[in-house]
């Protein structure tokens, strides 16, 4: 069985501009999350997506928005780039939303944006 | 806000010894504590979680110490070898958001 897959696997950008980044869940799975991974740190929690709707937000700008379709892929929007957006962003997904942390979140291999 | 503090950064042990990497917390109302290992260009898999109402979940090699009423967890990796060398993220979520909240990680290598 296939897991989380995202594309594009690297992305290059200038400051300014929009990407979009796109997310597949494992099939079965209706909740989505993002989160940014800084190099050397830890990845810092961006969105939540359940059954289409947003069910958490971490403390990132209004620059950053998701939606979730249909078939329970992804995408994250980054508006305006900055240089600090540079990251890599991983997709993750799980069966259920998550009650009481019971749900295991499977992560993608990211998405690689540089932005110059 | 750093709610999920890691330690050591860095860590080298010798293959066959035995590595432990250490995190604490402080928000009381997180229920799950599960580890990441993350290989370069992959994303993190999960290594194994434990919940506070028990004190060591042992998974293989891999043993997770849970110490409730010191906020504090740790992982360790017995018979260490050349494979685990990776990151290690301790991570923690709770309640009803499934949202996991990192640790800064732990680059791990194993000297063979």
């Amino acid at each position: 069985d296939a897991g989380v897959t995202q594309s594009p696997t690297h992305l290059i950008k200038t400051r300014g501009q929009q990407v979009t980044l796109r997310c597949s869940p494992i099939s079965g799975h209706k909740s989505v999350s993002w989160y940014q991974q800084v190099l050397g740190q830890g990845p810092q929690f961006i969105f939540q997506y359940y059954e289409k709707e947003e069910r958490g937000r971490g403390n990132f700008p209004d620059r950053f928005s998701a939606r979730q379709f249909p078939n329970y892929s992804s995408e994250l929007n980054v508006n305006a780039l900055l240089l600090g957006d540079s990251a890599l962003y991983l997709c993750a997904s799980s069966l259920e939303q998550g009650i009481a942390g019971t749900d295991t979140q499977y992560f993608g291999p990211g998405t690689r944006l540089t932005v110059l | 806000q750093q709610q999920v503090k890691q330690s050591p950064q860095s860590l080298i042990v010798q293959k066959g010894g035995i590595s432990i990497i250490n995190c604490a917390y402080e928000n009381t109302a997180f229920d799950y504590f599960p580890w990441y290992q993350q290989f370069p260009g992959k994303g993190p898999a999960l290594l194994i979680a434990i919940r506070p109402d028990v004190s060591e979940k042992k998974e293989g090699r891999f043993t997770i110490s849970f110490n409730k009423s010191a906020k504090q967890f740790s992982l360790h990796i017995m018979d260490s070898q050349p494979g685990d060398s990776a990151t290690y993220f301790c991570a923690a979520s709770g309640g009803s958001a499934s949202k996991i909240i990192f640790g800064s990680g732990t680059r791990l290598s194993i000297r063979p």
